[in-house]
Parts: structure tokens; sequence; C-alpha cells
């Protein structure tokens, strides 16, 4: 089973800062999802990703293959972007048709104006 | 358009009783699933769906049964609650499988079994 390891747990930036999640998982993998899970616990995806980088505004994904690792970056970070980052996993070797996600634990950023 | 809707938002249960949680989307999505989300655990799934008729268990479907009768709901049922089961139950739906497509997650349901 893959293990899915966030960094850290619990993060709190000033507003404007530069803001880096890691997420490291153990076995090989088809893909990985971002999500963020609002205050009043609502998840949202923020991005799906094999490899490269992806872009949506503010925030930036990228992903290392080799190293088995990813991260979230989060530019001039703003008090609406506290939230719990959430990193998930699907195997490489799931069985066709398996819907098997692993869910990391979670990062809580905690932006101060 | 709604998105994934779940009914209700926080119930309390006594220990024994049973109830469906319910969730409904309107995007025409074919996989469907269920998670529970307890205190420093991650997401863990319980049921999902890949179509109507078709259902399979997940991580930690104990105590729990589903039905898709059609494309839109995927009711979550709790046959016989116990504390075991207090949590937050996310529905989820996507177009395709989770390698495939991002997920679209209601706003949850907070229960508690006393």
């Amino acid at each position: 089973k893959n293990e899915v390891e966030q960094s850290p747990q619990n993060l709190t930036a000033q507003e404007g800062e530069f803001i880096t999640i890691n997420c490291s998982y153990s076995v090989g993998i088809s893909a990985l999802h971002w999500l963020q899970q609002h205050p009043g616990g609502g998840i949202v995806s923020l991005f799906m990703l094999s490899s490269g980088k992806k872009k949506h505004g503010r925030l930036i994904a990228t992903i290392n293959i080799q190293e088995k690792h990813s991260s979230l970056h989060i530019t001039a970070s703003h008090p609406r972007d506290s939230a719990v980052y959430i990193c998930a996993v699907r195997g490489a070797y799931s069985g066709a048709g398996s819907y098997q996600l692993t869910f990391g634990k979670g990062t809580k950023l905690s932006v101060i104006p | 358009n709604a998105g994934v809707t779940q009914t209700p938002k926080f119930q309390v249960l006594k220990t024994g009783q049973s109830m469906t949680l319910q969730c409904a989307q309107d995007m025409n999505h074919e996989y469907m699933s269920w998670y529970r989300q307890d205190p420093g655990m991650g997401l863990r799934l319980i049921h999902y769906s890949v179509g109507a008729g078709i259902t399979d268990q997940g991580e930690v479907p104990n105590g729990y049964n589903v039905s898709r009768s059609t494309t839109e709901d995927f009711p979550l049922r709790l046959l016989s609650a116990a504390p075991s089961q207090t949590s937050v139950y996310f529905c989820a739906s996507s177009y395709d499988e989770p390698y495939l497509s991002p997920l679209h997650f209601g706003n949850g349901t907070r229960l508690t079994v006393t």
C-alpha cells in the first residue's frame, strides 16, 4: 500500500509570503491530486497531475516522479488561502477499474494579515 | 449546476439506529464514492460505484451499505450505527477514474453516534 506523507503538518505564514507544502509517497503512482479543504469543511480539487508542473492563478503544483515527491506552492499568500491542503495518490499498479486513492493527513495553513 | 449535494449536514444517532446519507450529483458523472474523514487520518474510501447498478467495496466498508439505481444518486446506509462510525462523511464524483479526472466533493455530513 502506498504511504503518503505531507510536511509540514501545520504552517503559519504572513500575508504575501511564498508558501511550499510537500507530499512524498512510497510507491509509483499514476496520478496525484492536490485538494483544498476550507475551514467550513468543503473540499475542492486544485490539481491533478502525473508529471511536470501545473499552474492556476497563484497556485503551482510540481511533481518529481523519480523522487516520488510533489510540492504545492502558493505565491503572494493571502488570508483566504487559509485551509487544509491534502495530497492524494492513485497507485500505478492499481487494478483496472480500481478507484482506490491514498490520502495524506493534510497540511493546515494559516495566513496572517 | 449544484454539483454534488449531500444531506443532511449534521446528524446525531443513538447506537443501533439506522439511517441513510443522501448524495446526488447533476454532472452526469459515472464514478461516485463515499469517504470518511477522522481526526489525524487521511480520507478513507468506504464504497464506490463506476456506474448505475455497479458498486464495490473500498478500504473500510464494514457497517455500511450502498446501491446505485440511477446515475445521479448514491446513498450510503448505516445499518446499525456504532460509536466507531462517528465521523465526517464525504461523497465525491468524477467523470472518469481518479487517475484520469479530478474529484468533485459534497460539503460533508458530520455524524455523531452516541
